[in-house]
């Protein structure tokens, strides 16, 4: 039973240009929230999709935005890269939107130069 | 002040001691609490999560809940070498998947 899988793992960005994380979730989850952490930080919520929709959004702009598919796959895409936008991306999923037991994949690293 | 705040590391424990990780929450409105186990470099990785007041024991973990004085701990009986990490407390709401995390407590446990 395949779990949270992420990619890509690690990248490296420039200033000013975009990115796409990809996420699919654990078999049986239809809910996926990312999340990101800055290095020696906890991880901070971005955003819950459900249904295809954005169902909670925490306090990050709207350069942060995402998507879900039909199959409860995401995407996160962060546009207008900043320096401080350099950290590790998390997704985690789980069933429902009333359920609190996450589980995450192994991150995307994102470097901005 | 930060919503979910952990005692700040790292803590040092000699093997087979008992490691006690504490947190505190500054909104009432959380109803459910995590605690996370985080290796450098990966995931975090759910240990147990505790909705109700009291104690909750899980092997050589037990999480406590006092919701009056809006403090989470976690225990760690007879600590091993491989429980060397950084422990992640994180409070949660009835309407799921948002949890606020805190800033991690690293326990490093020595043979």
């Amino acid at each position: 039973d395949a779990g949270v899988t992420q990619s890509p793992t690690h990248l490296i960005k420039t200033r000013g240009q975009q990115v796409t994380l990809r996420c699919s979730p654990k078999s049986g989850h239809d809910t996926v929230s990312w999340y990101q952490q800055a290095l020696g930080q906890g991880p901070q919520f971005i955003f819950q999709y459900y249904e295809e929709e954005e169902r909670q959004r925490g306090n990050f702009p709207d350069r942060f935005s995402g998507h879900q598919f039909p199959n409860y796959s995401s995407e996160l895409n962060v546009n207008a890269l900043l320096l401080g936008d350099s950290a590790l991306y998390l997704c985690a999923s789980n069933q429902g939107t009333g359920a609190n037991v996450l589980t995450f994949g192994a991150g995307s690293r994102l470097t901005v130069l | 002040q930060k919503e979910v705040e952990q005692n700040s590391g790292p803590l040092s424990v000699p093997e087979g001691a008992i490691a006690s990780l504490n947190c505190t929450y500054s909104d009432r409105g959380s109803q459910s609490f995590f605690w996370y186990r985080q290796y450098s470099g990966k995931s975090p990785e759910l240990i147990m999560f505790i909705y109700s007041n009291g104690d909750k024991e899980d092997g050589r973990f037990t999480a406590q809940l006092n919701k009056a004085s809006q403090y989470v701990s976690l225990l760690i009986r007879d600590s091993q070498p491989s429980d060397s990490a950084t422990y992640l407390c994180a409070g949660g709401y009835n309407q799921g998947g948002k949890l606020i995390f805190g800033q991690g407590t690293e326990l490093s446990v020595k043979p």
